[in-house]
């Protein structure tokens, strides 16, 4: 059964403090992994997508990288403006995403 | 782009009641999806179409929830009669072909 698992489930950062939020996924021949943000009262907007292990993608103070069980949210230097829920989800033989539960990050000047 | 559209945004409504949600995709886009979102289950499909058609409604909890594209630029997602446990954000999101983008959710409470 495909299967995305997000680690932790919760994370506190001090502002400036670097750290990375984990995705492991098991499926049936991957067609993309995607990480998206969502703040308070709001629907999940879009970050990044990868395809390949290998791949890396890049945004601001934000890093995702892939490969063929996991992928990383590298977050480098946050701002509190940072502080969100961060989802990923993978694509496998359909066009259904499945989607983690979510690492609820709060960074505190 | 106005981005994808859902009304209302904020919905109470008392149990044995009919609700219905509306979305409205991103002009161009050929995939809609319904999801549902609560802290026990975070993030669940509940149908999708392609071109308007159904393709997959595996996810829709019970008769009580259906599910229409009637063309391109309008959806709905019923629920009769509602439940105190369909109580959740149930999003929409549409998509090109992979990537989904969704809207700003409407927040239902069933009394």
């Amino acid at each position: 059964e495909d299967q995305v698992t997000q680690s932790p489930e919760a994370l506190r950062l001090q502002e400036g403090e670097s750290s990375s939020l984990n995705c492991s996924y098991t499926v049936s021949g991957l067609r993309g992994l995607f990480w998206y943000r969502q703040d308070p009262g709001k629907g999940p907007e879009f970050l990044f997508t990868l395809y390949s292990a290998g791949e890396e993608k890049e945004k601001e103070r934000l890093k995702a990288t892939l490969t063929k069980k996991e992928s990383f949210l590298h977050i480098t230097a946050p701002k509190p403006e940072d502080s969100a829920t961060y989802l990923c989800a993978v694509q496998a033989d359909t066009d259904k995403l499945i989607f983690g539960t979510g690492t609820r990050l709060q960074v505190f000047p | 782009d106005a981005g994808v559209i859902q009304s209302p945004r904020h919905e109470v409504t008392e149990m044995g009641q009919e609700v219905t949600l509306r979305c409205k995709p991103i002009s161009g886009h050929d995939y809609l999806f319904w999801y549902r979102q609560t802290m026990m289950r975070g993030l669940e499909l509940l149908i999708y179409f392609n071109n308007n058609v159904p393709i997959d409604d595996s996810g829709m909890p019970e008769d009580r929830f259906s599910a229409k594209m009637p063309n391109a630029s309008f959806s709905t997602l019923k629920i009769q009669p509602s439940e105190p446990r369909d109580s959740a954000v149930y999003f929409c999101a549409s998509s090109p072909g992979k990537t989904q983008y969704f809207g700003p959710g409407t927040r239902l409470l069933v009394l």
